[in-house]
């Protein structure tokens, strides 16, 4: 099974800030990463798949990068509605997929 | 506009089932994998089961595998997951979600959730 490694567990910036998140995988996995935000009670939302590609209708200061091992979700201006937790899931050498434990992104 | 929204949850002893639906609308059904993904208080997403498009593939998490039974009605557009043996550690809001269109077990709509509580 392919562990998924997030960094750091919080991150408290200030509006307009820029944030990186981290994940990385205990086995290359390609670039079938993704990233997903879920916010405070609510359903997690597809934010980046294929390490790199936004999913329809996310905003352009979401963007992903990496591949193999080493992956991180940059949010360029930080909006005070991101405040959120980010998982990163990988789709490599299923089943199982797997979720990291999360980053919460606190403003 | 896609919509999925679960149903089935409440509280349960330890031991017995629990079958939760997902009932799903705004796309073509039939054409498209889905998951069940879990979520246990204060902590973060456990994928749970998987079943293909054509129902010929069905996935487990170990930690579900001979108890938990993933399976859907093309006809009526609904997601099931029948539950047996239900342990403390089974207690979870429980999310239904589908494959994004052509690159299957990414997750692009998931619903809100429904809340299964295992307590004797």
């Amino acid at each position: 099974e392919i562990v998924l490694t997030q960094s750091p567990a919080t991150l408290s910036l200030s509006p307009g800030e820029r944030a990186t998140l981290s994940c990385r995988a205990s086995q290359s996995v390609s670039r079938n990463l993704a990233w997903y935000q879920q916010k405070p009670g609510q359903a997690p939302r597809l934010l980046i798949y294929d390490a790199s590609n936004r999913a329809t209708g996310i905003p352009v200061r979401f963007s992903g990068s990496g591949s193999g091992t080493d992956f991180t979700l940059t949010i360029s201006s930080l909006e005070p509605e991101d405040l959120a937790v980010y998982y990163c899931q990988h789709r490599s050498n299923w089943p199982p997929l797997t979720f990291g434990g999360g980053t919460k992104v606190e403003i | 506009q896609v919509h999925l929204v679960e149903s089935g949850g409440g509280v349960v002893q330890p031991g017995r089932s629990l079958r939760l639906s997902c009932a799903a609308s705004g796309f073509t059904f039939s054409n498209f994998g889905f998951h069940w993904v879990r979520q246990a208080p204060g902590k973060g997403l456990e994928w749970v089961a998987a079943i293909s498009f054509d129902e010929n593939n069905k996935y487990y998490a170990d930690s579900v595998k001979g108890r938990f039974t993933i399976s859907r009605d093309d006809s009526k557009n609904i997601l099931f997951l029948q539950m047996n043996s239900l342990r403390t550690d089974d207690t979870a809001v429980y999310f239904c979600a589908k494959d994004l269109p052509y690159r299957p077990y990414y997750l692009d709509y998931w619903g809100q959730g429904t809340l299964v509580t295992v307590s004797s």
